[in-house]
């Protein structure tokens, strides 16, 4: 069945990288996503790739799809204390538009 | 700039109560979903919609329906709240390519 997994917590001091891990299991997905969700708010989209992509970065964050281990990863360069959030990844299964989701990681940032 | 907006950021009902919670957006997207967050377990797909009327089954549907009169509106509706329904409920709608989620509904039934 469709599943995605993620590790639930990080911690890391400011100013080091954060990479979060996350294993998928539909290859039929032609998107993958992250969304950070920030105490008391939505979630927000903060980046996707594009299945047939290896690598998409944006400024500090960088994306890696293995696709043949169905892995993904989120590699926050300089961490903040701004960062510190709730960090999901997601498939796209059918491309129907419904987003599984991961438990999410809590990404805590030491001073 | 896309605008997912829930009816409320929080509530507390009672046990037996109906419950509605109501998500608009101003894109004139055709999808729109409603999911449940529970800490260590991350977003679970409750329904979703592809157009006015229609409505499908997620994941966890029982103890939810949903109504989709108008394109902008889609409502869930918890017709008799329990308090296993405690949760945050975020609702989202689509391009065939990104999900713009409200800021969510915390709801507690007591």
């Amino acid at each position: 069945g469709e599943d995605v997994e993620q590790s639930l917590f990080l911690s890391v001091r400011e100013g080091d990288s954060s990479v979060i891990n996350c294993t998928y299991t539909d290859s039929s997905s032609t998107y993958l996503y992250w969304y950070k969700q920030e105490p008391g708010a939505g979630l927000q989209l903060l980046t996707y790739i594009f299945s047939n992509m290896d690598m998409k970065q944006d400024q500090r964050l960088t994306v890696l799809l293995n696709k043949k281990d169905k892995h993904l990863s989120l590699r926050i360069a300089d961490t903040q204390t701004g960062d510190s959030a709730i960090y999901f990844c997601a498939e796209s299964p059918g491309n129907t538009g419904k987003l599984i989701f991961g438990q999410g990681t809590t990404l805590q940032v030491k001073p | 700039d896309v605008k997912v907006t829930q009816s409320s950021r929080y509530l507390v009902k009672r046990t037996g109560e109906k419950v509605f919670l109501e998500c608009v957006q101003d894109m004139d997207h055709e999808n729109m979903f409603w999911y449940r967050q529970d800490p260590g377990l991350g977003l679970r797909l409750i329904y979703f919609s592809y157009d006015v009327k229609m409505k499908e089954k997620g994941d966890i549907p029982e103890g939810y329906s949903v109504s989709r009169e108008k394109k902008e509106r889609f409502s869930l509706i918890l017709e008799s709240a329990s308090t296993n329904q405690t949760s945050m409920y975020l609702c989202a709608s689509t391009t065939t390519r990104e999900q713009y989620f409200g800021p969510g509904t915390r709801l507690t039934v007591t």
